[in-house]
């Protein structure tokens, strides 16, 4: 089965910066591209990043350009999301989803929560 | 990277058949046949639905079904059951090498 599991969230000031982490297991994780999608409360749903297999090809919105990196370690089947100067806006659950065909998220984990606030 | 439009809300009885539609435009839902859709219960993940305009996972009821025209993605949903009653999200790749997400429809079976 395959199951991710997300870690991280925490509550932090506006202008510091938290790392998010994704377990993935019950499938050859160096073989799929992998996102994180975040959801503020009580709103939709927000596409923040992608990583492929490989690392060779990254991908971030707008709205986190220059501020958030994502990674990836293939022997210890974990996706990760470096988030730096974080701000209210960026305050949300973040899912990290495996990316089976390239374009579709498919499936998803429960999500970390992100709290920014001082 | 603006979102794709959705109707924010609908509704239908049981047994109906109700349609969602996600409206983008050439650069994203219309340039490409990458759009996908997704279930999401209250304090659930989201489930994928529907993916490449009109493929359904195994394991996806029947039920639900998706097109394109144009720069508008659908998803249709037949056989309305109370189980169905949820928030729907359509998602595209986009010209940017990037993707995007519906602002989300509440569908609400009477």
């Amino acid at each position: 089965e395959v199951q991710l599991v997300e870690s991280g969230g925490g509550l932090v000031q506006p202008g510091r910066s938290l790392r998010l982490s994704c377990a993935a297991s019950g499938f050859t994780f160096d073989d799929y591209a992998m996102h994180w999608v975040r959801q503020a409360p009580g709103k939709g749903l927000e596409w923040v990043s992608g990583i492929s297999w490989n690392s060779g090809s990254t991908a971030y919105a707008d709205s986190v350009k220059g501020r958030f990196t994502i990674s990836r370690d293939n022997a210890k089947n974990s996706l990760f999301l470096q988030m730096n100067s974080l701000r209210a806006e960026d305050t949300a659950l973040y899912y990290c989803a495996k990316a089976p065909g390239g374009n579709w998220f498919d499936p998803w984990g429960q999500g970390t929560l992100v709290t920014v606030s001082s | 990277q603006s979102a794709l439009t959705q109707p924010a809300s609908v509704s239908g009885s049981p047994g109906q058949s109700i349609t969602i539609s996600c409206t983008g435009t050439s650069s994203d839902v219309g340039g490409y046949n990458y759009v996908s859709w997704y279930q999401q219960h209250p304090g659930k993940a989201p489930k994928l639905m529907i993916y490449d305009v009109s493929k359904r996972p195994s394991g996806v009821s029947h039920r639900f079904s998706g097109s394109k025209s144009g720069n508008t993605a659908s998803l249709t949903i037949s056989g309305l059951q109370a189980e169905d009653e949820a928030d729907y999200y359509c998602s595209s790749y986009t010209s940017f090498s990037t993707w995007v997400f519906g602002g989300g429809t509440k569908l609400t079976v009477l």
